[in-house]
């Protein structure tokens, strides 16, 4: 199946610094890439959604403002968590999806980014 | 909000079949029921998707009631590997994966 990457895998950031997670789509173009977040014992929630060359959609309650989004190639979308603190800490998931069609099972999810904000 | 509900845990003995439940009472009959599974601190790995006929794959098979308002995962030998979250998804209306709260599977020696 296709692949997904993340990077770094862990990182830890003092409070009030900004953190960039990338997520790549290493064997087929992703027109549209999702980022989700996820609380320990928590299920995933929805972040943003974001297709290749435009901006995000953002979940009601996500700040836009806050973490910020790029998909600026088919193969790469980045999330940015600015001015980072400790609430922020979580575990950060990206799925990428082609452009095959809105099938469900043609989203493909990466490892996930445990960020840690101290 | 989730379109699913699960049960929050289950147990399984190694090497017996694992049955997980999920109902999806409102489906409408466009949308797919889809299978995924979380390892703990890894992404969501796909398993199986179907819409009104039983499915197979390498991994598990899927039966889907005739009304498709309710469906079960079968794990046919359960290892020790398959313990896991195990989320019954069906498809929102924008074709964004909207997870419930799974079923958290914990297979005993």
């Amino acid at each position: 199946g296709a692949v997904v990457s993340q990077h770094p895998s862990r990182v830890i950031c003092k409070s009030g610094t900004s953190v960039k997670i990338e997520c790549r789509s290493l064997d087929f173009q992703a027109t549209t890439m999702f980022w989700y977040r996820q609380f320990p014992k928590k299920s995933l929630m929805l972040m943003a959604t974001s297709n290749e060359g435009s901006k995000a959609t953002y979940e009601q309650g996500v700040e836009k403002d806050k973490f910020l989004i790029n998909h600026a190639s088919l193969t790469l979308s980045t999330l940015t968590v600015t001015s980072a603190h400790p609430e922020d800490s979580s575990f950060y998931i990206c799925s990428a999806r082609g452009p095959g069609g809105l099938a469900l099972y043609e989203q493909y999810f990466g490892p996930g980014t445990r960020l840690t904000v101290t | 909000d989730a379109k699913t509900t699960q049960p929050p845990s289950m147990d399984c003995a190694e090497g017996r079949a694992a049955n997980l439940p999920c109902n999806h009472s409102t489906i409408s009959g466009n949308e797919y029921v889809y299978w995924y599974r979380q390892i703990h601190s890894q992404g969501p790995q796909y398993i199986i998707h179907g819409l009104k006929n039983n499915e197979t794959n390498e991994m598990a098979s899927l039966i889907i009631t005739e009304d498709r308002k309710s469906s079960t995962l079968i794990l046919p030998h359960a290892t020790l590997r398959d313990t896991a979250v195990y989320y019954c998804i069906v498809k929102g209306s924008q074709g964004n994966l909207i997870f419930g709260k799974g079923t958290k599977l914990s297979v005993k020696p």
